[in-house]
């Protein structure tokens, strides 16, 4: 049974840097793309970022491009967004989401999220 | 970067209505269109993918259909547990982008 968890949200102040987690299980990880996708409080999904099962390519949205960086560790299962020079518009639950075919970029299975508030 | 224009923004529906919800990108995207239900304080959940594949556990009365840039996304016959929030979304470049989202409702 896939698992995915989230963790290390949290209120940080706007500049500040998070890293965020998400530990895999129930799948062979290192076979398959992962995203990030965030959704803003009252707003909807929003595409973060995905990275290759090899780690090899990593594509941003525009919005992100140059403060966050997402990462990868096939020996342990767990995929990471750094996230720097945060901004308020940066707040939002950050979800990790596993690609449906490998690299078809849609996702078959998210976790539960992790709230990240932006506030001073 | 691709737009994805969905309607309605929600809808009011009776359990044994047929339902449609349609997603328009900004530009031709082939198939590349998928389709994802989200309650509340759940995490959404793959319906269709590629226009018109049915994900493995997802009931037969979803099906969607359409290709190039005009895509829609019928219930057959709604359920309670249909209740929800429905997203298309792109998987044909990056960034990917989803809808703004429908909201059915009793």
């Amino acid at each position: 049974q896939v698992h995915l968890v989230e963790s290390g949200g949290g209120v940080v102040q706007p500049g500040r840097s998070l890293r965020l987690s998400c530990a895999a299980s129930g799948f062979t990880f290192n076979a398959y793309g992962m995203h990030w996708v965030r959704q803003a409080p009252g707003k909807g999904l929003e595409w973060v970022a995905v990275i290759s099962n090899d780690g090899s390519n990593k594509y941003y949205t525009d919005s992100v491009k140059g403060r966050f960086t997402i990462s990868r560790d096939n020996s342990k299962n767990t995929l990471f967004l750094q996230m720097n020079s945060l901004r308020a518009e940066d707040m939002a639950v950050y979800f990790c989401a596993k690609d449906n075919k490998g690299a078809s970029w849609n996702f078959d299975y998210w976790g539960q999220g992790t709230l990240v508030t932006v506030s001073s | 970067d691709i737009q994805m224009t969905q309607s309605p923004s929600s809808l009011s529906a009776s359990v044994g209505d047929r339902v449609t919800i349609t997603c328009r990108a900004s530009q031709s995207i082939s198939n590349s269109l998928n389709w994802y239900q989200r309650k509340p304080g759940k995490a959404p959940n793959l319906l269709i993918y590629a226009a018109s594949s049915l994900q493995s556990g997802v009931p037969s009365r979803f099906t969607g259909s359409g290709s190039g840039t005009d895509f829609t996304l019928t219930i057959s016959s709604l359920q309670p547990e249909d209740f929800a929030t429905y997203y298309c979304q792109q998987s044909y470049s990056t960034p990917l982008s989803f809808g703004v989202g429908t909201k059915v409702e009793i």
